[in-house]
């Protein structure tokens, strides 16, 4: 099964507007941090936003949120006021306690395309 | 400025051929990893390593290898057992291993083509 499912394959927001990507998990440990990464055309990782398994509150960080539904297993990323330079790929990950290597378990993207 | 520096970024590869993907790290960070990603689909780990001279299979290691003699550099070859190799390579590193919060830094990548 899937660790990491990421249901949107390509997205379309207007400029200015908030947009929704979602993500959803699977994981048996109780113990997790679940991370958002976006990746611009020119291919770099670039980290946005983390939230642990424990964590009560959502994260945000600046127009960044994680909206975190523990009990539905799901991370969605929340971008608010959408600007030009957001159109990029972005990926959810999970890396997991009871995994020794601590690897980062990726979904497969949604890309995401900012209109003006 | 520290980060990670994969070189080079782009490379091509003949039948036959094994070839080696460069990556180094300033950051002063313990583990790195090697990721490959396919059009369309995320990150798969190939190799990773906790601490010098240690190495470890990811899921996608068949054709691969890897050495970590120095804590700063992590390189990759790609082996002609590698029957697709065609792919954007990915290094990151990151501080420490015990802990779930603990996020990955990436290089920019290498993207590899078959001749």
């Amino acid at each position: 099964a899937q660790k990491i499912t990421q249901t949107q394959p390509g997205m379309f927001v207007q400029e200015k507007e908030a947009v929704t990507l979602d993500c959803t998990y699977d994981t048996s440990d109780q113990s997790y941090g679940l991370f958002w990464y976006k990746q611009p055309s020119s291919g770099e990782m670039i980290f946005l936003i983390y939230q642990g398994s424990y964590d009560e509150q959502n994260a945000t960080e600046g127009r960044y949120s994680l909206n975190f539904q523990k009990a539905r297993k799901s991370a969605n990323l929340v971008i608010s006021a959408s600007q030009l330079g957001d159109s990029a790929m972005y990926f959810c990950a999970m890396r997991e306690d009871q995994d020794s290597s601590y690897k980062l378990i990726f979904g497969s993207g949604t890309r995401l395309l900012v209109r003006p | 400025d520290g980060g990670i520096t994969q070189s080079p970024k782009y490379l091509f590869r003949k039948e036959g051929q094994n070839v080696t993907l460069s990556c180094e790290q300033n950051l002063n960070h313990d583990a790195m990893y090697w990721y490959r990603q396919d059009p369309g689909q995320g990150l798969r780990l190939i190799y990773y390593s906790q601490i010098v001279n240690d190495f470890q299979k990811g899921d996608i290691a068949e054709g691969y290898s890897v050495s970590r003699e120095k804590k700063e550099s992590f390189p990759l070859t790609v082996t002609s057992a590698q029957k697709n190799p065609t792919a954007f390579y990915l290094c990151a590193s990151s501080i420490v291993t015990d802990s779930t919060n603990e996020k990955l830094f990436f290089g920019s990548g290498t993207q590899l083509s078959v001749l």
